[in-house]
């Protein structure tokens, strides 16, 4: 695998589930960020890890919690969500010299969530 | 927070033609980006370009960070080319980190 990977790319899941949602990067990079994409908004941030650490979380509700165990794994678990919360959650990363500063960032192919 | 605007929001073209889109920024940026997302959502890295010209095969941009804009110039169209063309700018978040910022994107549909 090359570059930055997603899994699952579909999801449907209920509003009581629990799922989570599971981003790889091979490119090592050292920080990587969570992406919402839905039908009437742009593209906006919700989490980023630096160099492992949660450095901004961008008034996400509680129902996602992301967690960064290694500097190439990313995981966004879901639980009790809204029917509109359905959108494309793209994963990305990028190298940075430090927790606050960005350079070039790679996207994986996204996770297409639908929730009934 | 910055403010990014793009424009033509949709393009229609003929295979062949020449096309440029425009993308504006409120403030100074130390960093921007173009994407290209396919049907299937994958957003593909075009360009990393907080200032000057660059150019890649059919494609080249340019940032005028003076003047807070950018441009993507897509020449000899083909079918393949069509989607939705991101540009987007970093700007600080609360947490001192930097995030991208994206536009809503022009919708380039290229016809045989």
């Amino acid at each position: 695998e090359t570059g930055v990977t997603q899994t699952p790319r579909h999801l449907v899941m209920g509003m009581t589930n629990k799922k989570s949602l599971k981003c790889e990067q091979h490119l090592g990079h050292n920080a990587m960020y969570w992406y919402k994409q839905s039908a009437k908004k742009p593209l906006e941030l919700m989490f980023v890890y630096s160099l492992e650490e949660r450095v901004e979380n961008n008034s996400v509700p509680s129902r996602f919690s992301p967690e960064c165990p290694n500097s190439s794994h990313l995981f966004l678990h879901l639980h009790t969500l809204q029917p509109e919360d359905s959108a494309l959650y793209l994963c990305a990363s990028s190298q940075v010299p430090s927790s606050f500063s960005y350079n070039e960032q790679f996207f994986g192919p996204g996770t297409r969530l639908t929730v009934l | 927070g910055i403010q990014v605007e793009q424009s033509p929001p949709d393009l229609i073209l003929q295979e062949g033609a020449n096309s440029t889109l425009r993308c504006n920024f409120s403030d100074s940026v130390n960093n921007l980006q173009w994407f290209h997302q396919n049907p299937w959502g994958q957003l593909i890295n075009l360009f990393y370009i907080p200032s000057g010209t660059k150019q890649n095969g059919r494609l080249s941009a340019t940032t005028v960070a003076t003047e807070r804009y950018s441009l993507l110039y897509i020449s000899s169209s083909q079918t393949t080319d069509s989607g939705v063309y991101f540009c987007a700018v970093g700007d600080l978040t609360q947490g001192g980190s930097e995030k991208l910022v994206f536009g809503k994107g022009t919708k380039l549909t290229v016809n045989p």
